[in-house]
């Protein structure tokens, strides 16, 4: 078993900003081909991809948030954080951390953190 | 309204077989681009179930597998057992959004 686990605020404004931070064992994100990601499901819906780093840093992330998330990730740590700002709402959700694999073009999320529920209110 | 499309609710009795499908694009499951399958019960994370269309990771039974057809793919599960009512997604990567997509959620129901 690989344990993730996300830490960070369960209650944020709107407009403030959100910094979510996983922390995860049993490997490296200098492994070819992992990645560590985040995957949010709002209360009774889907589940929506957010963000993705790379082992080689390569970073990626859901059109719909535009340009109001950032991955980053510490290796030495072995942690990944997520910050994004102008919350809303709407952002309202459960926030997985999740581990990514490569297989020949598509990734699949093998480990999944219990997640952690952000609610944006005032 | 997700990229991939998944049927709301199916439903079988114990024993049975059942199938959930997942429709994309060619932008998605039609470009080449791999299905994967999650297993998500109430209140907890989703699970991998079937990775790179067919493939089950270690510990997942035979009873579930993945097939992938032109712009679909679809997730058997036989000798439904009550413990398998759950939520179930499919995911895949679309080219045109760069990035990773889900179906909206299957939810299955045993009788």
């Amino acid at each position: 078993q690989i344990p993730l686990k996300e830490s960070g605020p369960t209650l944020v404004k709107p407009t403030q900003t959100l910094t979510l931070t996983c922390t995860f064992s049993g490997f490296s994100l200098t492994t070819i081909g992992v990645g560590v990601g985040w995957v949010r499901q709002p209360p009774g819906k889907a589940l929506e991809w957010v963000a993705l780093i790379y082992w080689d840093d390569d970073k990626r992330y859901s059109p719909s948030l535009k340009s109001r998330a950032t991955i980053t990730k510490d290796t030495s740590k072995n942690q990944v954080v997520l910050t994004v700002n102008n919350m809303d709402p709407v952002d309202t959700a459960t926030y997985f951390c999740v581990r990514s694999q490569e297989h020949f073009i598509t990734n699949f999320f093998d480990y999944w953190g219990q997640g952690v529920l952000v609610t944006v209110s005032s | 309204q997700s990229v991939l499309t998944q049927p709301p609710s199916v439903s079988g009795a114990p024993g049975q077989r059942v199938t959930i499908s997942c429709t994309g694009s060619g932008s998605n499951i039609g470009a080449g681009y791999a299905v994967n399958w999650y297993r998500q019960l109430p209140g907890t994370a989703p699970k991998l179930l079937i990775y790179g269309n067919k493939n089950r990771p270690s510990g997942v039974p035979d009873r579930f597998s993945g097939s992938k057809s032109g712009t679909s793919a679809s997730l058997a599960i036989t000798g439904l057992q009550v413990e398998d009512e759950a939520d179930y997604y499919c995911q895949s990567f679309d080219n045109m959004l760069t990035g990773e997509v889900f179906g909206g959620g299957t939810m299955l129901t045993v009788l």
